[in-house]
């Protein structure tokens, strides 16, 4: 299968500060990527879409401005969590899309203190 | 998309097929039934996805009613390894048409 790659796995970052998370597709380019989060517990949803050199759609609820998503390139996104705050604090997953398949990252754990 | 219903919890022997059921009585004809599973603090990992007939691949069987209004995955020789949250999805394979992911079943192997 495709193999994506996130980075960092795992960032511990103090509330206010910004936090970027990268995504990668290693092996295949993505026209399309999907963001999404997952809160202990619960299932995954998906916060924003964005496609490569356009503005990304958020999702209800998924404030833009503190979600920034970059999507510059085909093999490459990045999310970078604004001003983070301890209800920030979840599991983010990308997901890029090829042709007839959604690949998945392997989440990236944030936790804001 | 249409929505699925799949039990939240089962238990299954090491060695035992695993068989996990999912209900999409609202699918259309155009959707697809897809299986992934999420590892504890992983990213989901797909399985199989069939449109109507029963597909098998190197992981899993996925089988579908004739009325596609349910499907059943089979791990067929579950190990501890299968240990996992399962979900079931039916989706469209447009290019822009990300997953929905319900609550899934969390599947228990047991020693």
């Amino acid at each position: 299968g495709a193999v994506v790659s996130q980075h960092p796995s795992r960032v511990i970052c103090k509330s206010g500060t910004s936090v970027k998370i990268e995504c990668r597709s290693l092996d295949f380019q993505a026209t399309t990527m999907f963001w999404y989060r997952q809160f202990p517990k619960q299932s995954l949803m998906l916060m924003a879409t964005s496609n490569e050199g356009s503005k990304a759609t958020y999702e209800q609820g998924v404030e833009k401005d503190k979600f920034l998503i970059n999507h510059a390139s085909l093999t490459l996104s990045t999310l970078t969590v604004t001003s983070a705050h301890p209800e920030d604090s979840s599991f983010y997953i990308c997901s890029p899309q090829a042709p007839y398949e959604q690949y998945f990252g392997p989440g990236t754990r944030l936790t804001v203190t | 998309d249409a929505k699925t219903t799949q039990p939240t919890s089962m238990d299954c022997a090491e060695g035992r097929a695993a068989n996990l059921p999912c209900n999409h009585s609202t699918i259309s004809g155009n959707e697809y039934v897809y299986w992934y599973r999420q590892i504890h603090s992983q990213g989901p990992q797909y399985i199989i996805h069939g449109l109507k007939n029963n597909e098998t691949n190197e992981m899993a069987s996925l089988i579908i009613t004739e009325d596609r209004k349910s499907s059943t995955l089979i791990l067929p020789h579950a190990t501890l390894r299968d240990t996992a949250v399962y979900y079931c999805i039916v989706s469209r394979t447009s290019g822009n048409t990300p997953l929905v992911f319900g609550k899934g079943t969390r599947l228990s192997v047991i020693a």
